[in-house]
């Protein structure tokens, strides 16, 4: 059965560097997802991507970070000038159409650690 | 902004019990969906309802849309049941998830 995958499993970085979580969703997936769940709490919602656009955005989701699809398989979360509170585990996810017609396909995620 | 609450927190269960996990939300959603974390973090998805009740297996997951509450049942509970159960909605205004905090199930032998 067709996977999302996320790279690296795991990640450290030291604080105030930029990182790139990178994401290959399934091939005929139009919707892509990332969510973040900092240990200990609940999954939260960061963004969706849609037709090469954001689709919509969470509070979260300020200027320190920003997603690509750089070449049609890739799905890329960058955050720029990390912060030791963005140490969490990053989910990637994909659909084929709106969540609320189709389950949601979820990559194991990275971890992200921040020094 | 909507509000997920899944009860219990903890549920801890001997192999063979009936299990059930429940869910509330505040606002009106298009779906719901039960997913499952296993300790090494990974999410899997269970069941996607936006009415009634899907059976898989061992696992049952019921909605009532006017009482804005579901449920997951597990009948006859096995140690590789343990996990954490989460509950997750779409809102009718967006297609985001919003997630219930979690029920870790414990499953002894």
């Amino acid at each position: 059965e067709p996977e999302v995958t996320q790279t690296p499993s795991h990640q450290v970085t030291q604080m105030g560097q930029e990182v790139i979580l990178r994401c290959v969703p399934i091939s005929n997936h139009l919707y892509f997802y990332w969510y973040r769940q900092i240990l200990g709490q609940k999954v939260e919602f960061l963004v969706s991507f849609y037709n090469n656009e954001i689709s919509e955005k969470s509070e979260i989701f300020d200027d320190q970070f920003s997603v690509e699809r750089p070449d049609g398989s890739n799905f890329t979360l960058k955050i720029r000038s990390t912060k030791l509170e963005d140490s969490a585990m990053y989910f990637c996810a994909s659909n084929p159409q709106l969540p609320s017609n189709q389950p949601q396909h979820f990559g194991d995620g990275t971890r992200l650690s921040i020094l | 902004k909507n509000e997920v609450e899944q009860s219990p927190q903890n549920l801890t269960a001997q192999e063979g019990e009936f299990i059930t996990i429940n869910c509330s939300y505040s606002v009106g959603i298009s779906a719901l969906h039960w997913l499952q974390q296993h300790p090494g973090g990974g999410i899997v998805s269970l069941f996607m309802l936006s009415s009634g009740k899907k059976k898989h297996g061992r696992l049952i997951a019921t909605i009532n849309i006017q009482e804005k509450h579901s449920s997951l049942h597990i009948t006859a509970s096995h140690p590789r049941d343990s996990a954490v159960y989460i509950c997750a909605v779409v809102e009718t205004s967006g297609s985001r998830l919003t997630f219930g905090e979690g029920t870790q199930l414990t499953v002894n032998p």
